[in-house]
């Protein structure tokens, strides 16, 4: 069985403050993960994707690092505004095209 | 450009109902999907095909059935619906599983008396 845990399931941010949170995944087998944004009421949007262990990736305020090796990934969040406020997923794909998503880490900013 | 196209957008069935969920996307993908999102579970996976004329299960495939006779389309089809199959779906594409993202559909609301 596949699993993918994300932690914290859910988060208090103050506004202007840095976060982070973690997605582990299977350390066998792996192909790639992704991190997405979920926002209520829309579909999910992607944010990285991520192949090679040590990737490092970025995009503006977000950045999101990969440890194949020990089956981890963390999202960081600097300066955390209020429309940052979302769920954020991750997904971990093997080779044999499987796709297992995490649940979930429910970000709220707090003004 | 239309991307992912899922209809309807909201259902309600009784029970023992037959319905096909339709899910198009124009951006020639290889890959789509289909997932059900139910508070606390996230994201699971039902069905998925790599191509026309492939199709293979995922986490929770029991009760749906899958077709992908062309690259766009791959309707979802729900036998007998029961009550534990309201839920949100969502369809996703992408080019390739791994080194690209997938675009999500808005997603069905889909609702079981």
């Amino acid at each position: 069985i596949l699993n993918v845990e994300q932690s914290p399931q859910s988060l208090h941010v103050q506004e202007g403050d840095s976060t982070n949170f973690t997605c582990s995944f299977p350390s066998s087998n792996f192909y790639a993960l992704h991190w997405y944004r979920w926002e209520t009421a829309k579909s999910p949007e992607a944010l990285f994707v991520m192949t090679l262990n040590g990737d490092e990736k970025k995009k503006g305020r977000i950045s999101a690092t990969l440890n194949t090796k020990e089956g981890y990934s963390y999202l960081y969040i600097k300066g955390s505004q209020p429309e940052d406020s979302a769920t954020y997923l991750c997904a971990f794909i093997n080779r044999d095209d499987k796709i297992i998503f995490g649940k979930g880490t429910r970000l709220h900013i707090l003004p | 450009n239309a991307g992912v196209t899922q209809t309807p957008k909201f259902q309600v069935l009784k029970t023992g109902q037959s319905m096909t969920l339709q899910c198009a996307q124009d951006m020639n993908h290889e890959y789509m999907s289909w997932y059900r999102q139910d508070p606390g579970m996230g994201l699971r996976l039902i069905h998925y095909s790599v191509g026309a004329g492939i199709t293979d299960q995922g986490e929770v495939p029991n009760g749906y059935n899958v077709s992908r006779s062309t690259t766009e389309d791959f309707p979802l089809r729900l036998l007998s619906a029961a009550p534990s199959q309201t839920s949100v779906y969502f369809c996703a594409s992408s080019y390739r599983t791994g080194v690209q993202p997938q675009h999500f559909g808005d997603g069905t609301r889909l609702s079981i008396l």
